[in-house]
């Protein structure tokens, strides 16, 4: 069965940092590209960033490029998300999701919330 | 204010069709055979429906079908079910700079 289980949302103050990790398991992890889409409370769904297989390709929205960085280690399953210079906007649950295709998410997490506030 | 545009909801009885639609433009939709639908209940984490414009996953019903149209896409269920009621995203390949858009969802009652 996969599974995707994120971890390391909470509570930061603006301008912190945080690092998000997603452990995956039930599939092989090192075959499929993996992505990070966040959801703002009561808002929709947000595109973050995605990451190819073996990290050849590494893409992000304009709304964090520069602050965010994704990455994985396939030895270990898992993906992660460092966010730096974090602002009031970057308030939302993250949800690592694996994709088939490039608009394919097949598989999602239950998310980690994460909550930017002084 | 998202790139992909979607009817903020959509309502139907038990046993009726309704079809969601979103719109792109020729740089997302209508060029790419890579539109995803995503159906989200409250508080949960969002579920693939259709993929590649019209394709179901394997435990998807078959009441979910999805078509495109020049830069509009479609998602349609048919024979409505008081468990279909949740918020529904559009996405969308735009292409290496903007990536992966998601539209502003929608929100189906069933009445």
């Amino acid at each position: 069965e996969v599974q995707l289980v994120e971890s390391g949302g909470g509570l930061v103050k603006p301008g912190g940092s945080l690092r998000l990790s997603c452990a995956a398991s039930g599939f092989t992890f090192s075959s499929y590209s993996m992505n990070w889409v966040r959801q703002a409370p009561g808002k929709g769904l947000e595109w973050v960033s995605s990451i190819s297989s073996s990290s050849s390709y590494i893409y992000y929205a304009d709304s964090v490029k520069g602050r965010f960085t994704i990455s994985r280690d396939n030895a270990k399953n898992s993906l992660y998300l460092q966010m730096n210079s974090l602002r009031a906007e970057d308030t939302a649950v993250y949800y690592c999701a694996r994709s088939e295709t490039v608009t394919t998410f097949d598989y999602w997490g239950q998310g980690t919330l994460v909550t930017v506030s002084s | 204010q998202s790139a992909l545009t979607q009817p903020a909801s959509v309502s139907g009885s038990p046993g009726q069709s309704i079809t969601i639609s979103c719109t792109g433009t020729s740089s997302d939709v209508g060029s790419y055979n890579l539109v995803s639908w995503y159906q989200q209940h409250p508080g949960k984490a969002p579920k693939l429906m259709i993929y590649e414009v019209s394709k179901r996953p394997s435990g998807v019903s078959n009441r979910f079908s999805g078509s495109k149209s020049g830069n509009t896409a479609s998602l349609t269920i048919s024979g409505l079910q008081a468990e279909d009621e949740a918020d529904y995203y559009c996405c969308s390949y735009a292409g290496s700079s903007t990536f992966v858009p998601f539209g502003g969802g929608t929100k189906l009652t069933v009445l």
